[in-house]
């Protein structure tokens, strides 16, 4: 079974700041993977998407992600973050069977 | 704009009277999918359809049934909601191409 691990579970920031969010996933086969963020009192959004190609992959809002295959890794990045970014991030693996396994979450709080 | 809705956002019911909440989506996409997602914590599947073909969790308890009358809509429902069941609940379509859309939730309390 496929398993989705991010470490860290709060993050508190200050505007301009960069952010680095972990996320390791536990899978022999293809993945693709999937930041997802769900701001306050909103629905689960798609930030960025791998499935292959390019291990740098650019999503909305100026963020980024590098799958690195002997990591197991799919870390998100941001080189700046601003105060709405406020949210809650989530890391996801799917296998070929298309189930997503979600990560535990990270809430980012940036303060203004 | 083709969407996910969710009906309704918010849900009260009492311990033990059953419940429904409904999904519906415009995208015409042929799987949809519910989860639970209680507070601080990932989403969790329930189960899905791949068109008409249910597919449950192995975890998911028998309390939690869903119907799938059509493309468009899908149901959840909760036959004996206990204390536990307190949560959002996430409904999502894909089509082929992997990606997931959610809708808004319906945060169900129960009382």
């Amino acid at each position: 079974a496929q398993s989705v691990s991010q470490h860290n579970h709060h993050v508190i920031l200050s505007e301009a700041a960069s952010l680095e969010l972990g996320c390791n996933y536990s899978y022999g086969g293809t993945v693709n993977l999937f930041w997802y963020v769900q701001y306050p009192g909103q629905h689960l959004q798609l930030l960025l998407k791998y499935f292959s190609g390019d291990p740098l992959v650019k999503g909305i809002k100026g963020f980024e992600a590098e799958f690195i295959k002997s990591k197991f890794s799919f870390n998100l990045r941001k080189p700046s973050v601003q105060w709405s970014d406020t949210a809650e991030y989530f890391c996801a693996v799917s296998n070929a069977g298309n189930m997503l396994t979600f990560g535990g979450g990270t809430r980012l709080m940036v303060k203004p | 704009d083709a969407m996910v809705i969710q009906n309704p956002r918010y849900q009260v019911t009492q311990f033990g009277k059953p419940v429904t909440l409904s999904c519906s989506q415009t995208l015409n996409h042929n799987v949809m999918y519910w989860y639970q997602q209680k507070s601080s914590q990932a989403p969790k599947l329930l189960f899905h359809y791949y068109d008409k073909d249910f597919n449950n969790e192995a975890d998911t308890p028998d309390n939690f049934q869903s119907r799938r009358p059509n493309t468009s809509f899908c149901f959840l429902d909760i036959r004996s909601p206990g204390l536990g069941d307190a949560a959002m609940y996430l409904c999502a379509t894909s089509d082929r191409a992997v990606e997931q859309f959610f809708g808004p939730g319906t945060r169900l309390t129960v009382l």
